[in-house]
C-alpha cells in the first residue's frame, strides 16, 4: 500500500544537538512538507518542497533545515538553534496542483521529538 | 492574516447522539475548506474537502456545511460511535498561501 512514513517514531534530543527526522513517501507525489503541531495550537508549516532539489520556508523555518534530494525522501533536520523542539512533526505529500498551491493531502504518523 | 478557530475544544457525548462542531476563518476569500481526523499519535486522515463554491459535502454519517460570507463551516456527525473519538481538525486554504490549520476539536463518544 503507498504511504508515508516517518522514523523514528520517539526521539530525544540533547543540548547542542542535532538530530534529523526521516520522512519517505511511496505516492509519486511531487510535493512534500514537514509542519509541527504543539498542544492546542494547529499544525504550523516548517518547509515545503514543490519539486526535487527545490524547497521553501514556512512560517515557522527558524532552526530547521530540509533537503530534496530525491522525489521520495524529505528528511527534516531540528538544529540546535531551535530553542523549543519539543513538538509532534507529521510530514504530508501532495500531488502536483499546479499553480503554486500548497495543499497537503496524505499524511504519516509523526514523529515525536522531546529534549533530554 | 487568516486564523482558524474551533470551538468547543473538547466534546464528551453518549453514544447515539447527534453533533455539531464549529469551524471559524477570518479571512473569507477562501478556496476550499478541509476537515480532517486525528487520533491519537497518529498522521491525519481527509474526512471532507469544501470547495469555495459548495455550501456542504456529505460522507456517510459526516456533513461539513460552508458558509463562507460568514466565516463559518460545521461538520455534523449523525449517531455518534465510540469509534469517532478523535481530534477533529479544519483547514482552510487561501490560494497562493499556506493551508492554515485550526487547534482541533477533541470529541470523546462514551459508551
Amino acid at each position: 500500500d503507498g504511504g508515508i512514513t516517518q522514523s523514528p517514531k520517539y526521539l530525544f534530543r540533547k543540548e547542542g544537538q542535532n538530530v534529523t527526522l526521516s520522512c519517505e513517501q511511496n505516492l509519486n507525489h511531487d510535493a512534500m512538507y514537514w509542519y509541527r503541531q504543539d498542544p492546542g495550537q494547529g499544525l504550523r508549516l516548517i518547509y515545503y518542497s514543490q519539486i526535487v532539489n527545490d524547497f521553501q520556508k514556512g512560517d515557522i523555518a527558524e532552526g530547521y533545515s530540509v533537503s530534496r534530494e530525491k522525489k521520495e525522501s524529505f528528511p527534516l533536520t531540528v538544529t540546535s538553534a531551535q530553542k523549543n523542539p519539543t513538538a509532534f512533526y507529521l510530514c504530508a505529500s501532495s500531488i502536483d496542483l499546479g499553480r503554486g498551491q500548497r495543499q497537503p493531502q496524505h499524511f504519516g504518523d509523526g514523529t515525536r521529538l522531546s529534549i533530554l | 492574516k487568516q486564523e482558524v478557530t474551533q470551538i468547543p475544544a473538547a466534546l464528551s457525548v453518549p453514544e447515539g447522539e447527534n453533533l455539531v462542531l464549529n469551524c471559524s476563518f477570518t479571512d473569507s476569500a477562501i478556496y476550499n475548506l478541509q476537515w480532517f481526523r486525528q487520533d491519537p499519535g497518529k498522521g491525519l486522515t481527509s474526512l471532507l474537502l469544501i470547495q469555495s463554491s459548495q455550501r456542504e459535502q456529505t460522507s456517510g454519517r459526516l456533513n461539513a456545511s460552508l458558509d463562507k460570507s460568514s466565516g463559518r463551516s460545521t461538520l455534523y456527525i449523525a449517531a455518534s460511535q465510540p469509534g469517532d473519538s478523535a481530534t477533529y481538525l479544519c483547514a482552510v486554504y487561501n490560494y497562493g498561501q499556506n493551508f492554515v490549520f485550526g487547534p482541533g476539536t477533541r470529541l470523546s463518544v462514551l459508551p
